[in-house]
């Protein structure tokens, strides 16, 4: 167990709809990472919170948001979903705020499916 | 463009024998390697890592070696196991970065 928790585990929704992913990172973790793995393809970054802040975004669609509460969880918000959309969504989380040799910790995933 | 790649998409290795896998890299920025291992459901768990002031971290029965000039990276798993057969992700971060740029992972299938 990583000790970061992901929530739900598995999401199915039609597209055009809209979705909420959830994650909780370990305890003492600032950092919060979202990543997408699409079918046969490495983890893709996507955007980085550090203690509430956003410090670097990827390869995320607009249709696509994210924010870190006080409490450190983080949301990942996707909308007007495609089919594309259909991946798996890993949280990973790590003490520091970016750019130091620290390793990030994942989560179980989400796995989204868009019908 | 993939600036980190791993060619081998899947390796069968013998029970006992040394697994070797390799990743190759594109952007001479990158200074921190990781190796991740990956069963299904389940995220990927950190296996070890190297900085690019060394060449060779060991860890147990895992060892991740650093050809800079080469820009390429491999870990050795000796001996292989039956519970190391998963998917092994290659990742690779720039200084002033904290987001993990990964391969496609090679799946590892070790036989008994």
């Amino acid at each position: 167990d990583s000790g970061v928790t992901q929530t739900p585990k598995h999401l199915i929704t039609a597209t055009g709809q809209r979705v909420t992913l959830r994650c909780s990172p370990r305890s003492g973790d600032l950092s919060v990472y979202w990543y997408q793995q699409s079918l046969d393809q490495g983890l893709q970054f996507l955007i980085h919170y550090y203690n509430g802040e956003e410090r670097a975004k990827g390869n995320i669609l607009e249709r696509f948001s994210a924010q870190q509460f006080p409490d450190l969880h983080s949301e990942l918000n996707l909308s007007s979903l495609e089919l594309g959309d259909s991946a798996l969504y890993f949280c990973a989380s790590s003490v520091a705020s970016g750019g130091e040799r620290d390793i990030q910790y994942f989560g179980a995933g989400t796995r989204l499916s868009v019908l | 463009d993939q600036q980190v790649k791993q060619n081998s998409p899947s390796l069968s290795v013998q029970e006992g024998r040394i697994s070797i896998l390799n990743c190759d890299y594109t952007n001479s920025m990158f200074d921190y390697f990781l190796w991740y291992k990956k069963y299904p459901a389940e995220g990927p768990t950190f296996l070890i890592s190297i900085s690019s002031i060394k060449d060779k971290n060991e860890d147990g029965r895992f060892t991740v070696f650093l050809n800079k000039s080469a820009k390429h990276l491999s870990l050795h798993i000796v001996p292989s196991q039956p519970g190391d057969s998963a998917v092994y992700f290659c990742a690779a971060s720039a200084w002033g970065t904290g987001n993990l740029i990964f391969g496609k992972g090679t799946k590892l299938s070790v036989k008994p």
